[in-house]
């Protein structure tokens, strides 16, 4: 199965420090979404990626959030300061529409 | 973006029985595809379908994608405590939207 690569796989980080979570899609993918989970609830679709910009968020993406993907490989998502409640586990999918997923293995993010 | 409704939201059964959990949207789509979520880690591709009407298998799961292109189900034969987990479906066509999964415990 093709991989998708998230990094780091935990973060540790205080109350109102600024945090940047990276995911490696797949090459000839095009659609790149962010999802959160907080532990023990259901998968929350964060923001879409594609072409360049952000085609769908929701409410939960606020301007607190941020993605690009600078360098037309790494994909990322930026949180600018952390609250306690943004502790969750992210997940990265990279998306070939009509065809094919994948998800990363995720990053635990700890706000303390 | 819109979330695709799954039942049931959870599942406790007794190991070897069967398992079927659906999964329905209000949008049509062009392809459905199936996850497990273990603990702790990212959702693994199950089974991927591409036709309305198909109906696909791999090992002890079968899926089918609805004839309306507006739902799917999943079934697990003969239950294992390895099938526990998270169930995610997910749908693409322009856009790509996921399940609100099913979780599943499989009593030994």
């Amino acid at each position: 199965e093709p991989e998708v690569t998230q990094t780091p796989s935990h973060q540790v980080t205080q109350m109102g420090q600024e945090v940047i979570l990276r995911c490696v899609p797949i090459s000839n993918h095009l659609y790149f979404y962010w999802y959160r989970q907080i532990l023990g609830q259901k998968v929350e679709f964060l923001v879409s990626f594609y072409n360049n910009e952000i085609s769908e968020k929701s409410e939960i993406f606020d301007d607190q959030f941020s993605v690009e993907r600078p360098d037309g490989s790494n994909f990322t998502l930026k949180i600018r300061s952390t609250k306690l409640e943004d502790s969750a586990m992210y997940f990265c999918a990279s998306v070939r529409m009509n065809t094919e997923a994948f998800f990363g293995q995720g990053t635990r993010l700890t706000v303390v | 973006g819109q979330q695709l409704n799954q039942s049931p939201q959870s599942m406790f059964i007794q190991e070897g029985e069967d398992v079927s959990m659906n999964c329905t949207s209000s949008s049509i789509f062009n392809t459905w595809l199936w996850y497990k979520q273990d603990p702790g880690e990212g959702p693994v591709l199950l089974i991927a379908l591409y036709k309305a009407g198909e109906l696909t298998s791999n090992g002890r799961l079968t899926a089918q994608f609805g004839i309306t292109r507006k739902d799917s189900f999943l079934n697990i034969s003969a239950s294992i405590p390895s099938d526990v987990g998270i169930y995610f479906c997910a749908g693409t066509g322009n856009q790509f939207y996921f399940g609100t999964g099913t979780s599943l415990t499989v009593i030994p």
